[in-house]
């Protein structure tokens, strides 16, 4: 059975700092990897995917990695900024049906 | 712009009550899905449906029945709502994998208290 795992579950930079969050699982047969980012009751909003294919994926200031073989991927957030601050998920794709097994999240919060 | 919307934010209803929490997705997506959200256990998945009137059990279904009649909208179905089913229901729709991978899309949560 998947088992996500991240850690550390809270992290706080000052402002500017690039940082990493980490994400392991269990099972190297997944389908992708999502990281999203939620706000205090909020919904989870989708930052980036990437396919069992791929290593990464870039958007902005973000940058996923993704290395199955040592079931690990990273999140990587250059230059953080106060508006960074939320709980960062990642989530395994396990099969074509989208479901998703849930890492329990790392709680950032970016000090001006 | 992708929606998914769910019918309330916050909801208080009393033991025993058969409470209905409703999703809408205006994206013609295919899969659905509902999760709860509690403190320390992360997100579980407790259905999903793959087309209408199709759904899955996921981890967690005991207690909880689903709907779904029309592509937009899956509804979840509190029976006989319990004080350990106080959570953030949140419900997320995806396209079809085999269209190619693609990210789910949540709504806003419901926050559900059972008194």
């Amino acid at each position: 059975k998947q088992e996500v795992t991240q850690i550390p579950a809270a992290l706080s930079v000052p402002e500017g700092e690039n940082l990493v969050l980490n994400c392991s699982f269990t099972d190297s047969a997944i389908y992708n990897l999502q990281w999203f980012r939620q706000d205090p009751g909020k919904g989870l909003t989708s930052l980036l995917l990437i396919q069992s294919s791929q290593r990464e994926q870039t958007s902005g200031r973000l940058n996923a990695s993704l290395d199955k073989s040592s079931g690990r991927s990273t999140l990587y957030i250059a230059a953080s900024q106060p508006g960074d601050s939320a709980t960062y998920l990642c989530a395994a794709g396990s099969s074509n049906t989208g479901k998703l097994i849930f890492g329990q999240g790392t709680t950032l919060q970016v000090k001006p | 712009d992708v929606k998914v919307t769910q019918s309330s934010r916050y909801l208080v209803k009393r033991t025993g009550e058969k409470v209905f929490l409703e999703c809408v997705q205006d994206m013609d997506h295919e899969n659905m899905f509902w999760y709860r959200q509690d403190p320390g256990l992360g997100l579980r998945l407790i259905y999903f449906s793959y087309d209408v009137k199709m759904k899955e059990k996921g981890d967690i279904p005991e207690g909880y029945s689903v709907s779904r009649e029309k592509k937009e909208r899956f509804s979840l179905i509190l029976e006989s709502a319990s004080t350990n089913q106080t959570s953030m229901y949140l419900c997320a729709s995806v396209e079809s994998q085999g269209r190619g991978n693609q990210p789910q899309h949540f709504g806003d949560g419901t926050r559900l208290s059972i008194l």
